[in-house]
């Protein structure tokens, strides 16, 4: 699986979008783009995901660039429940390959 | 209600005891993953179970652990023999078929200190 890059912390204020950014210049073709976050201690939630076409749900939108090489979680109006670390993880969508979580990056939302 | 429970919540248990995780699917689930993350480190993959047999794992379970689904339905990480380093947070994960275009499922773990 290609590896990611992330900054390891951003604050947000509270009502503002959160774009968190992820490096993966050496994602192949078939490997899509995967984010999850871990709120305090608790187990990763799923948030996103995608392969090259934006996505957007009920949580939050994913950006993808053209090179697929970069993409930037959005979460359009940040709450304060949403200070967690979030993971940006590349893996192949078939098969049951592991989540490889690297260390993600420590979202503050402040009030 | 959680796709996947796991029990109990927080384990004390002394060195060199065995204890046993459980992790309980709310549907047939197959494909069956165990993580570990120590205090303040990375979420670590540990095993990947499917119909009832390891499929993969990592470095990290060695002959210490084991796997099993004793009954069809729960789904256990037993440690023989523990040791003060495997105090962590353990998650079960509940997987998708291969080919599904869906997430896994994390369990709110198990804390297990070893004192």
């Amino acid at each position: 699986d290609a590896k990611t890059t992330q900054p390891p912390s951003m604050d947000c204020a509270e009502g503002r979008a959160a774009n968190l950014p992820c490096n993966h210049s050496t994602i192949s073709g078939n490997e899509y783009v995967y984010w999850y976050r871990q709120i305090h201690s608790q187990g990763p939630q799923y948030i996103i995901h995608g392969l090259k076409n934006n996505e957007t749900n009920e949580m939050a939108s994913l950006i993808i660039t053209e090179d697929r090489k970069s993409s930037t979680l959005i979460l359009p109006h940040a709450t304060l429940r949403d200070t967690a670390v979030y993971y940006c993880i590349v893996k192949w969508n078939s098969g049951n390959t592991p989540l490889v979580f690297g260390k993600g990056t420590r979202l503050s939302v402040i009030a | 209600e959680p796709e996947v429970t796991q029990t109990p919540s927080h384990q004390v248990t002394q060195m060199g005891q065995e204890v046993i995780l459980r992790c309980v699917p709310i549907s047939n689930h197959l494909y069956f993953y165990w993580y570990r993350q120590i205090l303040g480190q990375k979420v670590e993959f540990l095993v990947s179970f499917y119909n009832n047999e390891i499929s993969e794992k990592s470095e990290i379970f060695d002959d210490q652990f084991s796997v099993e689904r004793p009954d069809g339905s729960n789904f256990t990480l037993k440690i023989r023999s523990t040791k003060l380093e495997d105090s962590a947070m353990y998650f079960c994960a509940r997987y998708p078929p291969p080919g599904a275009n869906t997430e896994a499922f994390f369990g709110q773990g198990t804390r297990l200190t070893v004192v």
